[in-house]
């Protein structure tokens, strides 16, 4: 258990809907991450959070966005969802960025989004 | 970040150490290279991570060629439990080094036979 918490676990949603997945970072981890796995691309990196504040994006879509609140929780959020989105979506934290071992990466058990 | 070359499967037997291999010919000096693992669709585990010394934790064992330009990871005693897919990365770490993804390759699917 690397003490991060994702919810749902699992998640069915029509095409066209918005789904919020939502992470809980480890205790007293301010960086949060957010990986989506697909099929077909592997594991992907989407955007990370640094005490509430963007600090990267990767290939996230226009569709998605993220945010992490003031008790360092992070919501995904995936909106007119098409079949492409299903997929594995990981949250992971770390402690901060400023050191080799505070800034390991711990993952989430993740979110199964099916889209149909 | 530096690109890494791993084989896509291996085996090893139950009991006996395996060795999953990784070249990272590209390595900058100050990339570090981390290992995970993924079991089945599990979220991926962190297993170690080293800069150019060997390191050992409860998990595994890091190798690094005194080059760098490779790596290994040991597992000194495989059991079922290991059989996954154990990802080599390297990145750049500390002082918010820009982005601090982690770029996930393929990996070795290692699968342990009883």
């Amino acid at each position: 258990d690397s003490g991060v918490t994702q919810t749902p676990k699992h998640l069915i949603t029509a095409t066209g809907q918005r789904v919020t997945l939502r992470c809980s970072p480890r205790s007293g981890d301010l960086s949060v991450y957010w990986y989506q796995q697909s099929l077909d691309q592997g594991l992907q990196f989407l955007i990370q959070y640094y005490n509430g504040e963007e600090r990267a994006k990767g290939n996230i879509l226009e569709r998605f966005s993220a945010q992490q609140f003031p008790d360092l929780h992070s919501e995904l959020n995936l909106s007119s969802l098409e079949l492409g989105d299903s997929a594995l979506y990981f949250c992971a934290s770390s402690v901060d960025g400023s050191a080799p071992t505070t800034d390991t990466q711990y993952f989430g058990p993740g979110t199964r989004l099916t889209v149909l | 970040d530096a690109k890494t070359t791993q084989p896509t499967s291996m085996d090893c037997a139950e009991g006996r150490a395996a060795n999953l291999p990784c070249n990272h010919s590209t390595i900058s000096g100050n990339e570090y290279v981390y290992w995970y693992r993924q079991i089945h669709s599990q979220g991926p585990q962190y297993i170690i991570h080293g800069l150019k010394n060997n390191e050992t934790n409860e998990m595994a064992s890091l190798i690094i060629t005194e080059d760098r330009k490779s790596s290994t990871l040991i597992l000194p005693h495989a059991t079922l439990r290991d059989t996954a897919v154990y990802y080599c990365i390297v990145r750049v770490s500390g002082p918010f080094q820009g982005a601090q993804k982690l770029v996930f390759g393929q990996g070795t699917r290692l699968t342990i036979n009883p």
